[in-house]
């Protein structure tokens, strides 16, 4: 069964609309989580990286006004598109490792179409 | 820095042939190495990992690859390709004995079954 769960797998809204993401790891805890943007038929790049207790880690050229990360707890990571645009348009996807030096698991990744 | 190399962003085989699917990597350190399977809409499912032990890794679904640390390779093979075989397949790297870091994903391969 799943060990990650990502909320909602689909979104679809109007333009300035801030949506929330949520990643939650099940029956293990997280300090480290991972948000991914996929674009059509592309691979996944690093947005940034959650640490619980402490704030993101963003990669370059990720706005992090523009994506606001969250690691309230052990177990969940939540990620809010802020007032989001037809660019935001993407499939996004949270990962954690099962443990140091564990394989990361996935969430099956929210599509998010701004309209 | 590390980096994943998949020849090949297209590959389409018949029904029971063989599956070859080519990825080298580039890594200053010594590599930890992934196979993931992503369908259409989902998140990654880890299909198989290399970690320092045998060299030939057995997976799920009958896949298999083998690290050649000469070749800088870790080719994913399957003897026979089913029809459920068919999905984007992604090679990712991150360096061993590093605690939670995140993977570097190559640009993918998406693999056609014919009947």
């Amino acid at each position: 069964g799943a060990v990650v769960s990502q909320h909602p797998s689909r979104v679809i809204c109007k333009s300035g609309t801030s949506v929330k993401i949520e990643c939650r790891s099940l029956d293990f805890q997280a300090t480290t989580m991972f948000w991914y943007r996929q674009f059509p038929k592309q691979s996944l790049m690093l947005m940034a990286t959650s640490n619980e207790g402490s704030k993101a880690t963003y990669e370059q050229g990720v706005e992090k006004d523009k994506f606001l990360i969250n690691h309230a707890s052990l177990t969940l990571s939540t990620l809010t598109v802020t007032s989001a645009h037809p660019e935001d348009s993407s499939f996004y996807i949270c990962s954690a490792p099962l443990g140091s030096n564990q394989p990361q698991h996935f969430g099956d990744g929210t599509r998010l179409s701004i309209l | 820095a590390q980096s994943v190399t998949q020849l090949g962003s297209h590959v389409s085989v018949s029904e029971g042939a063989l599956v070859l699917l080519r990825c080298n990597y580039s890594s200053s350190v010594p590599p930890y190495l992934f196979w993931y399977v992503q369908y259409p809409n989902q998140g990654l499912q880890l299909l198989l990992k290399y970690t320092s032990a045998a060299t030939l890794v057995k997976g799920i679904n009958g896949f298999e690859a083998e690290f050649k640390k000469s070749e800088t390779s870790f080719h994913l093979t399957k003897p026979s390709a089913h029809m459920s075989d068919a999905a984007e397949y992604f090679c990712a790297v991150s360096p061993r004995n590093s605690g939670n870091t995140p993977l570097v994903f190559g640009k993918g391969t998406r693999l056609s079954v014919i009947a």
